[in-house]
């Protein structure tokens, strides 16, 4: 099983500021993997697939790089609403599909 | 609107059952894979099980793996899964999600919690 290795576990960045959020696999998962955002009592949702394809209807603030083992999710201009947590998958080796534990996007 | 709405949570002893339903709208039911991800409290997402679009396909994560059985109902735009012999470490949110790979939609979530 592949394990997902988020990083910070919490993250504190000022509104209009940028975010870089990281994740590492435990053996190359190539380019498949997403990004999740979730609030608190919502479901996730899918912001970006593919390592760096984003969803539609997803800003374009939010850009996801990398590949293999190393991947980057970067939020260009903190706005109120992006203020969550945030996960990535891995679909490479599947099943299962595996998550990172989560990184926390909070106001400084 | 694509919309899946999860029913069937609540609360049950250790060694009970339940079944959990996705009732989905919106989109092409059969057309898709279809997965359950639970999500113990304050804790992050655990994949639990995917079914192919005609059901002949079924995968499960290991720690529910001959207790809990997705299936679904393409007649009825329906996902289902079949929790038995729960125990204390299910208590989560259950979500149904299309897809399993990238997961677009999902439901709610409902709340099943295993206590005596």
């Amino acid at each position: 099983e592949i394990v997902m290795t988020q990083s910070p576990a919490t993250l504190s960045v000022s509104p209009g500021e940028r975010a870089t959020l990281s994740c590492r696999a435990s053996q190359s998962v190539n380019s498949n993997l997403a990004w999740y955002q979730q609030k608190p009592g919502q479901a996730p949702r899918l912001l970006i697939y593919g390592a760096s394809t984003r969803v539609t209807g997803i800003p374009a603030r939010f850009s996801g790089s990398g590949s293999g083992t190393e991947f980057t999710l970067t939020i260009s201009s903190l706005q109120s609403e992006d203020f969550a947590v945030y996960y990535c998958q891995q679909y490479n080796n599947w099943p299962p599909t595996t998550f990172g534990q989560g990184t926390r996007l909070e106001i400084e | 609107e694509v919309q899946l709405v999860e029913s069937g949570g609540g609360l049950v002893q250790p060694g009970g059952s339940l079944r959990l339903s996705c009732a989905v709208s919106g989109l092409t039911f059969s057309n898709f894979w279809m997965s359950w991800v639970r999500q113990a409290p304050g804790k992050g997402l655990e994949w639990v099980a995917s079914i192919n679009q005609d059901g002949s396909a079924k995968y499960h994560v290991d720690s529910v793996k001959g207790r809990f059985t997705i299936s679904r109902d393409n007649a009825k735009d329906s996902l289902y899964l079949q929790m038995n012999s729960l125990r204390a470490e299910d208590t989560a949110v259950y979500y149904c999600a299309r897809g399993h790979h990238g997961l677009e939609y999902w439901g709610r979530g409902t709340l099943v919690t295993v206590s005596s």
